[in-house]
């Protein structure tokens, strides 16, 4: 079955800290990868997407996708009370057959205090 | 640019009724996805529209089943409602198929009584 798996959390962290979000998957196939932000009760948000190796910066967003170990993660700088959301990992599992479908992890909640 | 839209924002039914969710993508997007999100569960993925066309389907009863229009937008339906059905629906749109990211509208959040 084909998984992506995230730690639950709640990952605490101070204001203006570097917040580290991990992600791995099992289809080695994979080649899409994105973050969503999700705040409660709220619809998720599309903060980043990579398809390659190595890093992807935007802002205070760093994405990091290790193919080889099937890891993806997201760094989060300067960390703001107004980060704190569960943040959605998703892979696309099949694009071999073009499908874009998306599976997503259960997300991690990350919380920044003041 | 308006982003996704989705309609009603929240409903409210009994077990055994039925109901039509609907979607519009953000313009110039043909792809449609339907995703349910219920408490505990994650996302987990319904169905995909392009092209009028559905494309994929993900692990559900046939019970879900929806239609794409000349215009893109959707519908997602529901038959003999259940409890478990209860969830925050959610409709995304991307720019053709493969590897384009999705953007998620507001969702319906349905209860079933």
């Amino acid at each position: 079955q084909k998984e992506v798996e995230q730690n639950s959390g709640p990952l605490s962290v101070p204001e203006g800290a570097i917040a580290s979000l991990n992600c791995t998957y099992s289809d080695r196939g994979s080649q899409s990868f994105f973050w969503y932000r999700q705040y409660s009760g709220k619809s998720p948000e599309l903060i980043m997407f990579i398809y390659s190796n190595g890093d992807k910066e935007d802002g205070r967003f760093t994405a990091q996708l290790n193919k080889a170990s099937q890891y993806v993660s997201l760094l989060i700088r300067d960390s703001q009370p107004s980060d704190s959301a569960t943040y959605l990992c998703a892979v696309n599992m099949d694009p071999k057959s073009g499908y874009s479908t998306l599976t997503f992890g259960k997300g991690t909640m990350l919380l920044v205090s003041p | 640019e308006a982003g996704v839209t989705q309609s009603p924002t929240h409903l409210i039914k009994t077990r055994g009724q039925q109901v039509t969710l609907r979607c519009s993508p953000i313009s110039g997007h043909t792809s449609v996805y339907w995703y349910q999100q219920a408490l505990g569960l994650g996302l987990q993925f319904l169905l995909w529209y392009d092209e009028g066309e559905e494309r994929n389907r993900g692990n559900f009863p046939p019970r879900f089943s929806g239609r794409q229009f000349p215009n893109y937008s959707s519908e997602l339906n529901v038959n003999a409602l259940e409890l478990e059905d209860s969830a925050l629906y959610l409709c995304a749109s991307s720019w053709g198929q493969g590897n384009q990211p999705q953007h998620f509208g507001d969702g319906t959040r349905l209860s079933i009584l």
